[in-house]
């Protein structure tokens, strides 16, 4: 079946240690999706590839990098971990950005910060 | 500034029928989602309006009103296994999705 995978579903990390999510699709849609979602909250759009262009929301604090080195992976590097930054993160793809197309979510990784 | 509203939290019983509605305030609008969320899981898709009117799809409906900014899922027949969160997106002029925080729908015997 073709999918959204995210490894790992679970990370624990120090406070300042560097963390690195990935994400693959079966999909060969052409976007990607970084969502943060904290309990209770509506996911943030952390940033979005479309192709290999790549879209940073403002927002998103410069301690969030993103690598989408081929159409079927993506990355989601966080260089200095903060206890605020313990969430869900998901990763979404979309056939195109046209907003007409759903969204497929990978199951997610849970990030503990201690 | 854009916006999502909906309820936090609605209680039904198993076999009824429960509305949750969303409202919205955005610049533009490329159509409006329902997605499921349960527990700890990513969100999966339920349906997708863009014309005013009602989508039926099983016993999930979604209604769309653009002139109200309005729009509602109804469930039927409800079981326990749709106890989840339920979250309204907006497309918006951009195509970026705006998300509500989600209606926790509780089931109970």
């Amino acid at each position: 079946d073709a999918m959204v995978i995210q490894n790992p579903r679970y990370q624990v990390t120090q406070f300042g240690k560097p963390v690195t999510l990935s994400c693959s699709q079966t999909l060969n849609h052409n976007v990607m999706y970084w969502y943060q979602q904290k309990s209770s909250q509506a996911p943030k759009l952390l940033f979005h590839y479309y192709d290999k262009d790549f879209n940073n929301e403002a927002d998103t604090p410069d301690n969030f990098q993103s690598r989408r080195p081929n159409t079927s992976f993506c990355f989601l590097d966080i260089r200095s971990p903060g206890l605020g930054d313990a969430a869900m993160y998901l990763c979404a793809t979309s056939k195109s950005r046209d907003g007409s197309y759903e969204q497929y979510f990978g199951p997610g990784t849970r990030l503990t910060v201690t | 500034g854009q916006n999502i509203d909906q309820p936090t939290e609605m209680t039904a019983t198993e076999g009824a029928i429960v509305q949750i509605n969303c409202t919205y305030q955005t610049s533009g609008f490329n159509g409006l989602f329902w997605y499921q969320q349960h527990a700890g899981e990513a969100p999966t898709f339920l349906s997708y309006n863009v014309l005013d009117g009602l989508e039926e799809k099983g016993r999930f409906s979604s209604f769309l009103s653009r002139s109200k900014g309005y729009s509602y899922l109804l469930l039927k027949e409800l079981q326990m296994k749709d106890s989840a969160s339920y979250l309204c997106a907006v497309s918006d002029s951009n195509y970026q999705l705006i998300w509500g925080a989600g209606t926790k729908l509780i089931i109970k015997p």
